[in-house]
């Protein structure tokens, strides 16, 4: 079965510090892999895109990393600000036969920033 | 989020009760999609359209019908609710043009059943 796991589950930081969020899965075959915010009470905002060709993406403060032969992506925060407080979302796009764009979402994981 | 509007922004209901809650995209794509997001659990499609006379279900579509009234309206409706219905609904739309294929969320329809 297709699956997207997100570690930690939550996380607290002071603001200004940085912090790096995982996401492992085991989708097969893998299309793309796609990090969302989403902050409470409002839809997820896709961060970053990353096909199987790219490793790393950067916007802005989050920098994303992927490595399709261990199947691990990580979202590195640098320099966090109040504002980063939301869940994050790891969704892993399936490349298959009938199912071809199918999204697997992790879990989240829940972002705290106290100043 | 203006772009991809959903009504109403909040629901309570009944057991038994039919609801509908109606998304709108400005976007011009004709994909759409709703899931339904859970707590500690990833948002499960329910049903997709790629085209005003494309529906297709998800992976969780009992107890759900959809209806796909134009390119840029794509409602849901629960025929007879029920208390694990409960949970954030979301309408979802994507161009369909590109192998990426993005998708823009709506902020979402909190829905308790009682």
């Amino acid at each position: 079965k297709n699956q997207v796991e997100q570690s930690p589950q939550s996380l607290i930081i002071l603001e200004g510090k940085n912090c790096t969020l995982q996401c492992n899965y085991t989708v097969s075959p893998f299309s793309n892999l796609r990090w969302y915010k989403q902050d409470t009470g409002r839809g997820p905002v896709s961060l970053t895109i990353m096909t199987f060709s790219e490793n790393t993406k950067s916007n802005g403060r989050y920098t994303a990393t992927l490595d399709a032969d261990t199947k691990q992506s990580s979202l590195h925060i640098t320099a966090s600000q109040l504002s980063d407080s939301a869940s994050y979302i790891c969704v892993v796009s399936f490349a298959g036969g009938t199912s071809y764009g199918k999204l697997t979402f992790g879990q989240g994981t829940i972002l705290t920033v106290h100043p | 989020d203006a772009d991809v509007t959903q009504t109403p922004r909040n629901r309570i209901t009944k057991t038994g009760k039919r609801i509908m809650l109606e998304c709108s995209q400005t976007k011009g794509h004709d994909r759409m999609y709703w899931y339904r997001q859970d707590p500690g659990l990833g948002l499960r499609l329910i049903y997709y359209s790629f085209d005003v006379k494309d529906i297709n279900k998800g992976e969780i579509s009992d107890g759900y019908s959809v209806s796909r009234q134009a390119q840029a309206k794509f409602s849901l409706s629960l025929e007879s609710a029920i208390p694990n219905q409960t949970a954030l609904y979301f309408c979802a739309t994507s161009a369909g043009t590109s192998g990426i294929d993005e998708q823009f969320f709506g902020p979402g329809t909190r829905l308790t059943v009682l």
